[in-house]
């Protein structure tokens, strides 16, 4: 089992509508999450970060995370076409230490006009 | 979000050649930064962990004598690729961890390498 996975996509929604991103995860000691947006040809920026069970809200985005369930997701309400990206989920797992960010596939996201 | 620039963006040089991209943390103190790999459509791949004063941690695979790292000061870590090759050629891009911050990782913009 992967420690971080993600739906690779593309996931396809249209402009305006709320698209939803998940990621699950293999180690229970996990305590951070984070959630990078990369363009093509460019590097990650954060997103979000998230630490404890519950919502997260910021402007337009929302990460969900739930322990019991090792699941974590992203929100983007109001999807604009700039939002096209590939969204990549990533958390410090315990067999790094909680020192190396292991990071999902990363999944795409196409929002049309 | 905190900022973290690598320098240079671009870099085209000839096969044999040496290579040093830096990346600095310009709002916060960094003693862990990180280098990556990117070759297209890919994901990103963790080469090696850079501690401030101490020695790089390497990746299984990566070859340390040819990806020289240098972790001088707390805002600035240096990878120096060693007699480039053209399947060195990729998307080089450093993190810098924020201590007060959670550890939180910021990325550089990135350094694309191409050599001929």
């Amino acid at each position: 089992q992967k420690e971080v996975e993600q739906n690779s996509g593309p996931l396809s929604v249209p402009e305006g509508a709320i698209a939803s991103l998940n990621c699950t995860y293999s180690d229970r000691g996990s305590q951070s999450f984070f959630w990078y947006r990369q363009y093509s040809g460019k590097s990650p920026e954060l997103i979000m970060s998230i630490y404890s069970n519950g919502d997260k809200e910021d402007g337009r985005f929302t990460a969900q995370l739930n322990k019991a369930s090792q699941y974590v997701s992203l929100l983007i309400r109001d999807s604009q076409p700039s939002d096209s990206a590939t969204y990549l989920c990533a958390a410090p797992p315990r067999t790094t230490g909680f020192q190396k960010l292991v990071f999902g596939t990363g999944t795409r996201l196409l929002v049309s006009p | 979000g905190a900022v973290v620039s690598q320098h240079p963006s671009r870099v085209i040089c000839k096969s044999g050649t040496s290579v040093k991209i830096e990346c600095r943390s310009l709002d916060f103190q960094a003693t862990t930064m990180f280098w990556y790999r990117q070759f297209p459509k890919q994901s990103l791949m963790l080469m090696a962990t850079s501690n401030e004063g101490s020695k790089a941690t390497y990746e299984q695979g990566v070859e340390k004598d040819k990806f020289l790292i240098n972790h001088a000061s707390l805002t600035l870590s240096t990878l120096t690729v060693t007699s480039a090759h053209p399947e060195d050629s990729s998307f080089y891009i450093c993190s810098a961890r924020d201590g007060l911050a959670a550890d939180t990782q910021y990325f550089g913009p990135g350094t694309r390498l191409t050599v001929l």
